[in-house]
């Protein structure tokens, strides 16, 4: 069955850095979305992107947060200046078109802690 | 604007207890779906129902079953005969016709002791 793949699975990056999950979506898959799950709350929904730009985001995806498509293959979060609160688990997940009829694939996740 | 409520925040049962989580939901739509989610310890989320609002049919998957009932607005779910297996947190989650994201409701943690 065709997965949603995330790398890395667990990062530790200082305050103030810059990181970037990487996920590779379902090839024909057409949209892309990010969530997050800090420890022990509900999923959160960042962002989606369909068609090379964002078509929706939440107030969470402020100006540190930024998405990118930068082949045919991955789909990346970037966080330009890391803060403690954005530790949590990410994930990534694609969808074949927005109205679900098919379903919806989340990736494993990126485990993100910021000390 | 749409919104889950999963008011159980934990249930402990005891091995083949059988169990029933609830959702109930919010949204101005007549066209949207709902979905059920398990995350076990390791993290990950995995997919275990889709059901779409034209479609108020009941269903079971084994041990599983929904209940779908739009009269008042809930979603819930039921494991019969529980296991220690069984035992993670489970997202109840809406996506609306125009909309293209998933909003959760907060979790129910399910214990599931021998």
């Amino acid at each position: 069955e065709p997965e949603v793949t995330q790398t890395p699975s667990h990062q530790v990056t200082q305050m103030g850095q810059e990181v970037i999950l990487r996920c590779v979506p379902i090839s024909n898959h057409l949209y892309f979305y990010w969530y997050r799950q800090i420890l022990g709350q509900k999923v959160e929904f960042l962002v989606s992107f369909y068609n090379n730009e964002i078509s929706e985001k939440s107030e969470i995806f402020d100006d540190q947060f930024s998405v990118e498509r930068p082949d045919g293959s991955n789909f990346t979060l970037k966080i330009r200046s890391t803060k403690l609160e954005d530790s949590a688990m990410y994930f990534c997940a694609s969808s074949v078109r927005a109205r679900y009829d098919y379903g919806y694939t989340f990736g494993s996740g990126t485990r993100l802690t910021v000390v | 604007a749409q919104k889950v409520t999963q008011a159980q925040t934990e249930i402990s049962v005891v091995e083949k207890e059988d169990v029933t989580l609830d959702c109930v939901y919010e949204t101005r739509d007549t066209t949207y779906y709902l979905f059920w989610y398990k995350q076990p310890p390791s993290g990950e989320l995995v997919f275990l129902i889709r059901r779409n609002s034209f479609d108020e049919q009941n269903e079971i998957s084994g041990r599983y079953s929904w209940n779908f009932q739009k009269s008042t607005s809930s979603f819930n779910f039921t494991i019969t005969a529980s296991q220690v297996v069984d035992s993670a947190v489970y997202f109840c989650a809406l996506s609306e016709e125009y909309g293209n994201k998933l909003v959760f409701g907060a979790g129910t943690i399910l214990r599931v002791k021998s």
